[in-house]
């Protein structure tokens, strides 16, 4: 079955404490991204990837890392959690021939950070 | 910078009716892509309908269709014979080349 899967689903942290959540999809994608979802907010890129090695800056970067090492995986690295990274975010994958194509959603994480 | 703005946060709709969601956006590019998305309570975001900008057709998909007004920078989402598995968040999104921005969303309530 073609998906997005992300780990963990939900996830309660406190501040300082280094985490990362796992994105892997399954279907032989080059774009990957990372979304944040807050209410009134939509979602909000954080980074993306259009292959191997190669990651850009979204519009909400700030506090969060990635890497692209492997085609199919896309963690999301948060080194120093902080409150208002709280949020339910998003891992998404899509093929890239210039853009425009359907992307695929996993499932979201709920984050919570005290 | 792109943008796109939604400016029904809240919208409902009697079963079987129409209804049409509204969403503008900016962009210095001539070529890009415009998408409505679906997030029911499950929260699975689902893709609704897509438009690429050069071309002038109106997308549509079953009871789905959007009104694209290029000049305007404009791209309602219009739903028709409105069932409840229609109640959801929609959100509009739209990309030039790399980077995806969404609107706020607009949350549709289908009143049976």
């Amino acid at each position: 079955e073609a998906q997005v899967t992300q780990n963990p689903r939900y996830l309660i942290t406190v501040t300082g404490k280094k985490l990362t959540v796992t994105c892997s999809q399954n279907m032989n994608h080059e774009y990957m991204s990372w979304y944040r979802q807050d209410p009134g907010l939509g979602l909000r890129q954080i980074y993306y990837s259009m292959n191997v090695e190669v990651t850009d800056k979204g519009d909400v970067p700030e506090g969060y890392k990635v890497s692209r090492k492997e085609k199919r995986n896309f963690p999301l690295i948060l080194e120093s959690p902080s409150p208002n990274q709280t949020s339910l975010y998003f891992c998404a994958s899509s093929l890239w021939y210039g853009g425009g194509h359907e992307q695929y959603f996993g499932p979201g994480t709920r984050l919570t950070v005290t | 910078a792109q943008t796109v703005t939604q400016s029904q946060p809240e919208m409902s709709v009697q079963e079987a009716e129409t209804v049409t969601l509204s969403c503008t956006y900016d962009t210095s590019e001539n070529n890009y892509y415009l998408f409505w998305y679906k997030q029911p309570p499950s929260r699975q975001m689902i893709l609704v309908i897509r438009q690429e900008a050069y071309k002038q057709q109106n997308a549509t998909e079953n009871r789905f269709s959007v009104n694209f007004q290029k000049a305007a920078k404009s791209f309602s989402l219009k739903i028709s014979d409105s069932q409840l598995g229609d109640t959801a968040m929609y959100f509009c999104a739209q990309t030039d080349y790399d980077k995806v921005i969404f609107g706020p969303g607009t949350s549709l309530s289908v009143i049976p």
